[in-house]
């Protein structure tokens, strides 16, 4: 079954404490993405790669951190510093990262803040 | 900021109806304009998109409009049913790391 595997589905963050959303894909694709989505909000690109070794910050980085070592596997940590990270967090990929590319998301994580 | 607006926010249609959901954008610079459908607690999923270069686009109940001169696009479900409750997500962009969403639309099909 090819497709995008976020885990887990439900995360809990201590103040102070950093966290790691977890996605992997088995699409082959090239591009991943994080995206934020809020209640009343549409989703908001956090992070996005198109190689293995290279990322982009998005329209909202602040507070995040990446890595992509493997082309499979793109993982998110929500440091500290993001004061605000109670949210659902979705995975995608697309084929290359070109224009007008599919995107294909994941069942996405939710994070709370206890 | 947000490039695209959406509206409405919510919509209640009964089994058969069409749904409309209506979307703006600002930049003319977008060329790809998608919808995504999500159903909760689940990733969104691509359900249909259009590129300028067309006014219409039509795959099964589901209907893209898209009117440039106005900078609006919008979608159309026909024979609205319960399985299509789900909230539904324009988007547009230029290329792939710059798609902008609108805020959804909740889409509540009544038996």
């Amino acid at each position: 079954d090819g497709g995008i595997t976020q885990s887990p589905k439900y995360l809990f963050r201590k103040e102070g404490q950093n966290v790691t959303l977890s996605c992997e894909q088995n699409l082959n694709h090239d591009a991943m993405y994080w995206y934020r989505q809020d209640p009343g909000q549409g989703l908001r690109l956090i992070y996005y790669s198109q190689i293995v070794n290279d990322f982009q910050k998005g329209d909202i980085a602040e507070g995040y951190s990446v890595s992509r070592e493997k082309k499979e596997s793109f993982p998110l940590t929500v440091t500290s510093a993001q004061k605000n990270p109670t949210a659902f967090y979705l995975c995608a990929s697309s084929l290359r990262g070109a224009a007008n590319e599919k995107l294909f998301f994941g069942s996405g994580t939710q994070l709370s803040v206890l | 900021q947000q490039q695209v607006k959406q509206s409405p926010q919510s919509l209640i249609v009964q089994k058969g109806g069409i749904s409309i959901i209506n979307c703006a954008y600002e930049n003319t610079a977008f060329d790809y304009f998608p919808w995504y459908q999500q159903f909760p607690g689940k990733g969104p999923a691509l359900l249909i998109a259009i590129r300028p270069d067309v006014s219409e686009k039509k795959e099964g109940r589901f209907t893209i409009s898209f009117n440039k001169s106005a900078k609006q696009f919008s979608l159309h479900i026909m024979d609205s049913q319960p399985g299509d409750s789900a909230t539904y997500f324009c988007a547009a962009s230029y290329n792939n790391n710059d798609m902008r969403f609108g805020a959804g639309t909740r889409l509540t099909v009544k038996p």
